[in-house]
């Protein structure tokens, strides 16, 4: 199975400042995500990635929240100015149209 | 109503035991589905993927009906590692990719 690393596994912020997450997805896969699990609820999409360009947002991807694949390998979800309510697991995921492979997931904690 | 809608249980089963799970979706224009497992604060991981004709892995076996839009996932011979949580996944295609999960279902298997 393909391996999706993520880095740093937890981050803890205050709100108002930026963080940036980051995945290195090791395969060749061409489709890449960010999804974020608040504690005990349910995984929810972010954003997709494909052909360096996002291919779908949620409602939750707002104007605070970008992404990008700056060199062909890492690929980032920055969140500008956190507030508490970002306070959540974010998964990573690459794969194809069809299957997808999670990274281990950095836990963020906004104070 | 939700667009993907799960049983959450929990399930608490004897090890060896049949254990089914039931998901919901409701958006007829779903392409893809697939059942993924997971562990307490960890990622999710890929089980299977759901085809109309049926699929079985082992002592796994999923089914899709598209009439009903209904996926199931039957477990056999549960064993004490099968405890994890069991999240039903449906993909929209279009140019993007819109992923959706369910809450999952809890299951607990006891010796």
């Amino acid at each position: 199975e393909p391996e999706v690393t993520q880095t740093p596994s937890h981050q803890v912020t205050q709100m108002g400042q930026e963080v940036i997450l980051r995945c290195v997805p090791i395969s060749n896969h061409l489709y890449f995500y960010w999804y974020r699990q608040i504690l005990g609820q349910k995984v929810e999409f972010l954003v997709s990635f494909y052909n360096n360009e996002i291919s779908e947002k949620s409602e939750i991807f707002d104007d605070q929240f970008s992404v990008e694949r700056p060199d062909g390998s890492n690929f980032t979800l920055k969140i500008r100015s956190t507030k508490l309510e970002d306070s959540a697991m974010y998964f990573c995921a690459a794969g194809d149209m069809y299957e997808q492979y999670f990274g281990p997931g950095t836990r963020l904690t906004v104070t | 109503r939700k667009e993907v809608e799960q049983d959450p249980g929990p399930f608490n089963v004897p090890e060896g035991a049949t254990v089914a799970f039931n998901c919901t979706y409701s958006n007829s224009a779903s392409q893809s589905f697939f059942w993924y497992r997971q562990d307490c604060r960890k990622e999710p991981k890929l089980l299977m993927s759901v085809y109309s004709s049926g699929n079985e892995d082992g002592r796994f076996t999923a089914q899709l009906n598209r009439a009903s839009q209904y996926i199931s996932l039957l477990i056999r011979d549960s064993k004490l590692s099968d405890s994890a949580t069991y999240l039903c996944v449906v993909n929209r295609y279009s140019s993007a990719s819109k992923i959706i999960f369910g809450s999952g279902t809890r299951l607990s298997i006891r010796p």
